[in-house]
Parts: structure tokens; C-alpha cells; sequence
């Protein structure tokens, strides 16, 4: 199994807080993404990263900003959580070489806001 | 942009049984990636299986195969002889080949498989 780790796995938090999730992977790939499932839509991307401190708008960014200042971590950060929010958020690293198209994904972490 | 769609909410076969998932995308590019993923109750996405647009034989994976019909879009997933392991939501994805921007997908709504004992 790839290595790439999400955290935390649940989370409850109250509207109007800022909540942020970590994306963690050992791979040494480039590319890193985050996207949230919701019932009748699939997977739509937030953010992605091409590279340290490399960021760019996916799909249903508004709301949410990230970071990466390691070539290892990812971070996404709502700043302030709306009920809307909740989801279960991936995260997801894809490597840069043709042999190398696969998408590997964390656990997912169940975000809720009440 | 790229769309993808699955038709189907949910599927239901029984044990033993063949089952055809369906998937239609809309694309303006020739060469570009379809995947099948399947997820667990675990929420685990796995990779079931992979095919590239520039190549004619549709790719197959043990007791799952697909269907691949470029002029009309259409990327099915077929999984035969069904096991009860095989209850999953399943959801096709696109991936553009050439990108500097590395290999977003693009997923559809999904297909919630049930398998009968």
C-alpha cells in the first residue's frame, strides 16, 4: 500500500471555526490533491499541489485554502467551517512519470460541522 | 471540460452473477486515462482497473473487464461471476494524459453495487 496518511480520520467541529487536515505521504511524489465525496456528486477536487509551495484551484475551492511546505505534507484548511462542509475529504498523490498514472488515496477524514 | 456520468445510482446482482456497470465521459481530447475504482464500506479507494484511450483492446483485470467505446464515449465495467466482496460503491474517473498539472481526475456520481447471497 502506498504511504499516505490522513488526519485526523473523524471530526466534529462547530460552524464559524477553522479546522484544518493533514495530509501526510512517504512516496516522495509530486503531485498531492484533495478532494471531498458527497452522496450523488462523487469525488470533486478542492485543491491540488504540483510541487513545494506549487498550489492550484480544483473544482469547489471556495471556502478552503492549502498549503504545502514539504514535499511530504499537505494541508487543507477551512477558515471558517460552514455546515455546507460537511463531507469526507481525501486526499490523493499521483506521481509525474507516464508508467506512474495511478492515484493513491488516504483513508478519508469525516469532516461534520454542526 | 471533461464531464463524466454514471447513470446508475444503484445496481443490484445476484451471487455468480454478471453484472454491467455503465460510464459515458465527454472529452475533446484523443489520448487520455479511464479508471474504475471501487469503495468499500472502509471507504478505501482501490483501483479495479485501467484503460488508456490510444489503445483498442479493452483492458481486463481477473473477473472484471470493461467495455471501451471511444467514438461513443463509453467506458462500462463488467464484473463477472459476482462475490459478495464485490458490494462497493463503484465510480468511473478521466484523467487527462499530457498535463503539467499532473493527473487530476475527474469522477462520476458513483454506482452503489449490492450483491445477493
Amino acid at each position: 500500500d502506498a504511504g499516505i496518511t490522513q488526519s485526523p480520520r473523524h471530526k466534529v467541529t462547530e460552524t464559524g471555526t477553522p479546522v484544518t487536515l493533514r495530509c501526510h505521504q512517504t512516496e516522495n511524489h509530486r503531485y498531492m490533491y484533495w478532494y471531498r465525496q458527497d452522496p450523488g456528486h462523487g469525488l470533486r477536487l478542492i485543491h491540488y499541489s504540483y510541487g513545494v509551495k506549487d498550489t492550484d484551484k480544483g473544482e469547489v475551492s471556495d471556502g478552503y485554502s492549502v498549503s504545502r511546505s514539504k514535499t511530504e505534507d499537505f494541508l487543507l484548511t477551512l477558515e471558517s467551517a460552514t455546515s455546507s462542509q460537511t463531507s469526507v475529504y481525501f486526499c490523493a498523490i499521483s506521481g509525474v512519470s507516464e508508467m506512474n498514472t495511478e492515484a493513491f488515496f488516504g483513508q478519508g477524514t469525516r469532516l461534520t460541522v454542526v | 471540460a471533461q464531464t463524466v456520468t454514471q447513470s446508475q445510482p444503484e445496481m443490484s446482482v445476484q451471487e455468480a452473477e454478471t453484472v454491467t456497470l455503465s460510464c459515458t465521459y465527454d472529452t475533446s481530447e484523443s489520448d487520455y486515462y479511464l479508471f474504475w475504482y471501487k469503495q468499500p464500506p472502509s471507504r478505501q479507494m482501490i483501483l479495479v482497473i485501467r484503460q488508456e484511450a490510444y489503445k483498442q483492446q479493452n483492458a481486463t483485470e481477473n473477473r472484471f473487464s470493461v467495455n471501451f467505446q471511444k467514438a461513443a464515449k463509453s467506458f462500462s465495467l463488467k464484473i463477472s461471476d459476482s462475490q459478495l466482496g464485490d458490494a462497493a460503491m463503484y465510480f468511473c474517473a478521466y484523467r487527462r494524459k499530457w498535463s503539467n498539472q499532473g493527473g487530476k481526475l475527474i469522477f462520476g456520481q458513483g454506482t452503489e453495487l449490492s450483491v445477493k447471497p
